[in-house]
């Protein structure tokens, strides 16, 4: 197996500007996480699903942060309108008992 | 790749010594506990875990001791090298597979 797949690994964009980065989880895996690391604030958790619904968004800073999951190898995180302080790395996690596997993360910069 | 450890503590630690980094948690109701390492560039990887009901686990060069009464973690490695060179978090397990993270410690290991 690849392991937990992200895309892009970076993305720099200008403020104002849609942001879409995607995961593949790693196959029969039924939880998916998405988190945020910052070195102000390490690492924060975002919004988790399981089989595909979402169980608990209240890491998601604000209404421009929306995420989905269609179906059980893939799930989106948008920000949209993107903004400097969303400057960050951001990290999808898979896991099917207790042991999340990390994706490589994507490096965020807006402008 | 990115920089995640300029504000956290860091041990120095000689090539061949053994290190010892610590982590303290807060909620006395969590029965399992996570160390993870996390390279330049790369996603947090698992290393080791232990669940509540025990004091202490071994793994390959790697020990983890737990102190319930008073919520602390710490990880022992051995024969440090410099490959060991990162930066380690500890997480404890919340409730649905939810982890929360520790700020991270950072290991530089001297040749």
């Amino acid at each position: 197996d690849a392991g937990v797949i992200q895309s892009p690994r970076h993305e720099v964009t200008e403020m104002g500007q849609e942001v879409t980065l995607r995961c593949k989880p790693i196959s029969g895996h039924n939880s998916l996480f998405w988190y945020r690391q910052t070195m102000m604030r390490g690492l924060e958790l975002l919004i988790y699903f399981n089989n595909n619904v979402p169980i608990d968004d209240s890491g998601m800073p604000e209404d421009r942060f929306s995420a989905k999951m269609p179906n059980a190898s893939f799930s989106t995180l948008k920000i949209q309108p993107s903004e400097p302080r969303d400057s960050a790395v951001y990290f999808c996690a898979s896991t099917l008992s207790n042991e999340q596997f990390f994706g490589p993360g994507t490096r965020l910069t807006v402008l | 790749g990115e920089s995640v450890g300029l504000h956290l503590p860091t041990l120095s630690v000689q090539e061949g010594d053994n290190s010892i980094i610590n982590c303290a948690y807060s909620n006395s109701a969590s029965d399992y506990f996570i160390w993870y390492k996390q390279e330049s560039g790369k996603g947090p990887q698992f290393i080791i875990d232990i669940r509540s009901n025990m004091d202490k686990r071994q793994g390959q060069r790697v020990t983890v001791l737990l102190n319930k009464t008073v919520k602390h973690l710490s990880l022992q490695i051995a024969a440090t090298q410099p490959g060991d060179s990162a930066v380690y978090f500890c997480a404890e397990n919340l409730a649905n597979n939810r982890l929360a993270f520790g700020k991270g410690n950072q290991v530089v290991v001297i040749p």
